[in-house]
Parts: C-alpha cells; sequence; structure tokens
C-alpha cells in the first residue's frame, strides 16, 4: 500500500520566521512525483511546489522550498519569511501510478497558521 | 481563476435526495477526477475519467456515479444521500502524460445533507 503521512496536524510560526512541514511516504516505485498543496480558507487547493523522484537537487519555488530525502521516503516543505496570507492547510500528496491511469494520493494534511 | 469550473458552490439537500455535481476541466485537459473531502477521511480519490471513459475507481459508493461527456465535461451523481455524504467535494484535471505538472483543482462543492 502507498500511504502518505503527515504527522503535525497542526503549526504555528510567527510571520518572519522560518517553518518545516514534515511528510513520510511509502511506496515500491523508483520513479515517481511529489507534490505539496495548499488550501487556505477560501479552500481553492493550489499546487505549491513539486519534485520529481528521480531529480537529486531539491526543487525551490520562491519562499518555499523542500528537502526531498529518497531514501528516508521523507519529503518536508520549508516556508521561509513566513506571511500572514500562507495560513492554510497545507497537504503533501504522491502521484500513484495505477494500470493506465495515475492519481494523487494524499495526506491528511497539516494546519498552518502564521501569527502576526 | 484555476481554469477548473465546478458548479454549484454550495449545496443543501435532504437525505435520500439525489444530486448532480458538474465540473469543466481546464480547456485542453482530457483528464477528470473527483476527489470527496471530509473532516475525518481527508481527501479520498473517488474516479478518474479520460476522453470519456472511465480509468481508475477509489473509493466511491455504488450509490455514487459519474460520466464525462464529449464535451468533456464531467459530472457526479450522488443518490440516495445520508447525512454522512455531507463534504466538500473537488474536480481535477490534468494534461495526459504530464504526471509531474499533478493536477489543477476546481473550487469544490460545498454539499450538506440535512
Amino acid at each position: 500500500a502507498q500511504t502518505v503521512t503527515q504527522s503535525q496536524p497542526e503549526m504555528s510560526v510567527q510571520e518572519a520566521e522560518t517553518v518545516t512541514l514534515s511528510c513520510t511516504y511509502d511506496t515500491s516505485e523508483s520513479n515517481y512525483y511529489l507534490f505539496w498543496y495548499k488550501q487556505p480558507p477560501s479552500r481553492q487547493m493550489i499546487l505549491v511546489i513539486r519534485q520529481e523522484a528521480y531529480k537529486q537537487q531539491n526543487a525551490t519555488e520562491n519562499r518555499f522550498s523542500v528537502n526531498f530525502q529518497k531514501a528516508a521516503k521523507s519529503f518536508s516543505l520549508k516556508i521561509s519569511d513566513s506571511q500572514l496570507g500562507d495560513t492554510a492547510m497545507y497537504f503533501c500528496a504522491f502521484m500513484k501510478s495505477q494500470g493506465g491511469s495515475e492519481k494523487l494520493v494524499f495526506g491528511k494534511g497539516t494546519k498552518l497558521t502564521v501569527n502576526p | 481563476d484555476s481554469g477548473v469550473t465546478q458548479t454549484p458552490k454550495h449545496l443543501i439537500t435532504a437525505t435520500g435526495q439525489r444530486v448532480t455535481l458538474r465540473c469543466s476541466p481546464r480547456s485542453g485537459d482530457l483528464s477528470v477526477y473527483w476527489y470527496q473531502q471530509s473532516l475525518d477521511q481527508g481527501l479520498q480519490f473517488l474516479i478518474h475519467y479520460y476522453n470519456g471513459e472511465e480509468r481508475a475507481k477509489g473509493n466511491i459508493l455504488e450509490r455514487f456515479s459519474a460520466q464525462q461527456f464529449p464535451d468533456l465535461h464531467s459530472e457526479l451523481n450522488l443518490s440516495s444521500l445520508e447525512l454522512g455524504d455531507s463534504a466538500l467535494y473537488f474536480c481535477a484535471s490534468s494534461v495526459e502524460g504530464k504526471r509531474g505538472y499533478g493536477y489543477t483543482f476546481g473550487s469544490g462543492t460545498r454539499l450538506t445533507v440535512v
């Protein structure tokens, strides 16, 4: 079974500080894709960052970066210079292939609150 | 605006009723995915359609069905509704062959069964 685990149900951080959200996953595939999605109070699911497993370099998108540890099956998200607008649920997701189809499998999410 | 359109945004209905949720994928995307988001279950994959054909099923109840039409819009039909069906239902679309791009999600339909 392929699962995605986010061990921190809730986190908080002060504005302008850095926070790291954890994610571990389980898979037997050799090449795969990992994602972080953000769901603000508006409930829209927004893609934050993505990582391809065969690429050793960690992905970066402005203030968002990942620490991808393939051997440990770990995919954490670091948010630098946190802003009030970063307050949201963050979901880690794994792209699973399944006989001619694929689907995103999500963790249960981490609720991040950025405090002024 | 993500380019994926879902209607209606909110729906309140009684137990035992039937509702239809509609989704139009982003222009050029042939795949449509339906997800259910409830408080205790997180985001659960329901079903995947590609260019009108069902490609994969997830944890979709027999009371639920879906289809994708020739114009690529999709409908999710929920029947004999129960209180536990109250959830946020998302539609997403993707570009075929571009697994690494992830999905583009609509803004969801909030279903409340009373």
